[in-house]
């Protein structure tokens, strides 16, 4: 089956500072790649949808500025947490399509704790 | 618009007994939807997934769930339930329009499995 990598699978990081996530398909080309955040015992929400080699769509709420996605392949995304605060602990999982079919493999997810 | 209600935040069975995840959808098209299972520290996994094909759709581990269009429902079932299916279970709506395959998740339904 599809497999969606994400490294670091947790990272630590002092507030102010920027962290990089970096989501990879492993076996297959994703068109399309997708940024969920998930908080403690809630749902995921969709952060953001990025397709190779184009401008990342955000959903609405969410800073461009501070969560800054690169698709500059077909096999790699990367989100970038900028100037990371407190507030932005959570756990970021990227997803990735390929084709026409709905279906997307989800990577295992990366925890930030931001102290 | 597009939405997803899990009825139920928490279910506890008995192993070898049913299980049955309840799920209500909203939405203005046809549309698809999904049951992804989410273990601690793993990435989600499809359990199945309904297209406009058959309207009960069989899943991977022994679950299924039936698309119930009078009821707007997608409620999950397995027959008897194993220490293994403890884990938290998302249902998931996409609009069949085409195009921007955004997935609106349900709040999850957290699946206690006791001996």
């Amino acid at each position: 089956g599809a497999v969606v990598s994400q490294h670091p699978s947790w990272v630590i990081c002092k507030s102010g500072t920027s962290v990089k996530i970096e989501c990879r398909s492993l076996d297959f080309q994703a068109t399309t790649m997708f940024w969920y955040r998930q908080f403690p015992k809630q749902s995921l929400m969709l952060m953001a949808t990025s397709n190779e080699g184009s401008k990342a769509t955000y959903e609405q709420g969410v800073e461009k500025d501070k969560f800054l996605i690169n698709h500059a392949s077909l096999t790699l995304s990367t989100l970038t947490v900028t100037s990371a605060h407190p507030e932005d602990s959570s756990f970021y999982i990227c997803s990735a399509r390929t084709g026409s079919d709905n279906e997307q493999f989800f990577g295992p997810g990366t925890r930030l704790t931001v102290l | 618009a597009q939405s997803v209600t899990q009825l139920d935040s928490h279910v506890s069975v008995s192993e070898g007994t049913p299980v049955l995840l309840r799920c209500n959808y909203s939405s203005s098209y046809s549309p698809s939807l999904f049951w992804y299972v989410q273990h601690p520290n793993k990435g989600l996994q499809l359990l199945l997934k309904y297209t406009s094909a058959a309207t009960l759709v069989k899943g991977i581990n022994g679950f299924e769930a039936e698309f119930k269009k009078s009821e707007t429902s997608f409620h999950l079932t397995k027959p008897s339930a194993h220490m293994s299916d403890a884990a938290e279970y998302f249902c998931v709506v996409t609009p069949f329009s085409g195009g921007y395959n955004k997935l609106i998740f349900g709040a999850g339904t957290r699946l206690a499995v006791h001996p």
